[in-house]
């Protein structure tokens, strides 16, 4: 089983729409969550970090449930420019080691 | 400006060759990392420098050879490039030691290697 789980998609949702992405890890002294956004051909970029209490962050919000050891990525109202590889990273508690998820394709269409 | 820039952008080069990628970033951070992404776009660490000195060494064939001269460089020797090398590289850093605390990555732009 890998240290965490994503599922690979592709979402192909009209533009406006709402879409969620979950992803599990399987390493419970996970410290850190994160979602990186990785565009066709280029680097991955942090979107934002997942706090215990849940944030927002525009039409963004992530959750994080330890019990389950799963992260969740909400996007309200879809842009085109949404379109993207979305990135669930863990970090380990002890090292600087991030592992990360193999990525959901996001297809937003008009 | 670039905060983290690695060079070549692309490689192309035959079986058996040796090469070279460098990584430099101006952020101050103090760590920086090699990752290889495959053809299924599985991003995975290769090795990580923390001032200069190795804290990550993933299951990497020794064909594999970081070099950090500095804590603002990390560049990647690879002896005898094998067909199964092909992917793309990307060098990141970030600040791991003191504030701020989670600091996120910054990666390079990534080198597509080819080995043909």
């Amino acid at each position: 089983r890998k240290e965490v789980e994503q599922d690979p998609g592709p979402f192909n949702v009209p533009e406006g729409a709402t879409v969620a992405f979950n992803c599990t890890y399987s390493n419970s002294a996970s410290q850190s969550f994160f979602w990186y956004r990785q565009d066709c051909r280029k680097e991955p970029k942090l979107l934002m970090s997942v706090y215990s209490s849940g944030n927002e962050d525009g039409r963004f919000t992530a959750q994080l449930n330890r019990a389950s050891q799963y992260i969740s990525l909400l996007i309200r109202d879809s842009k085109l420019s949404d379109s993207a590889t979305y990135l669930c990273v863990v970090k380990r508690e002890y090292g600087n080691k991030l592992v990360f998820g193999a990525g959901t394709i996001l297809r937003v269409k008009s | 400006d670039t905060a983290v820039s690695q060079t070549p952008k692309y490689l192309v080069t035959q079986m058996g060759n040796d090469k070279s990628i460098k990584c430099e970033q101006n952020l101050g951070h103090d760590t920086m990392y090699w990752y290889k992404q495959d053809s299924k776009k599985f991003l995975k660490i290769m090795f990580s420098y923390n001032n200069k000195e190795l804290i990550i060494n993933e299951t990497v064939p020794n064909r594999f050879s970081p070099k950090s001269p500095d804590k603002a460089h990390l560049n990647l020797h690879i002896n005898s490039l094998e067909l199964g090398d092909s992917a793309v590289y990307f060098c990141a850093s970030s600040q791991e030691r003191g504030p701020p605390n989670n600091s996120p990555l910054h990666f390079g732009n990534g080198t597509r290697l080819t080995v043909t």
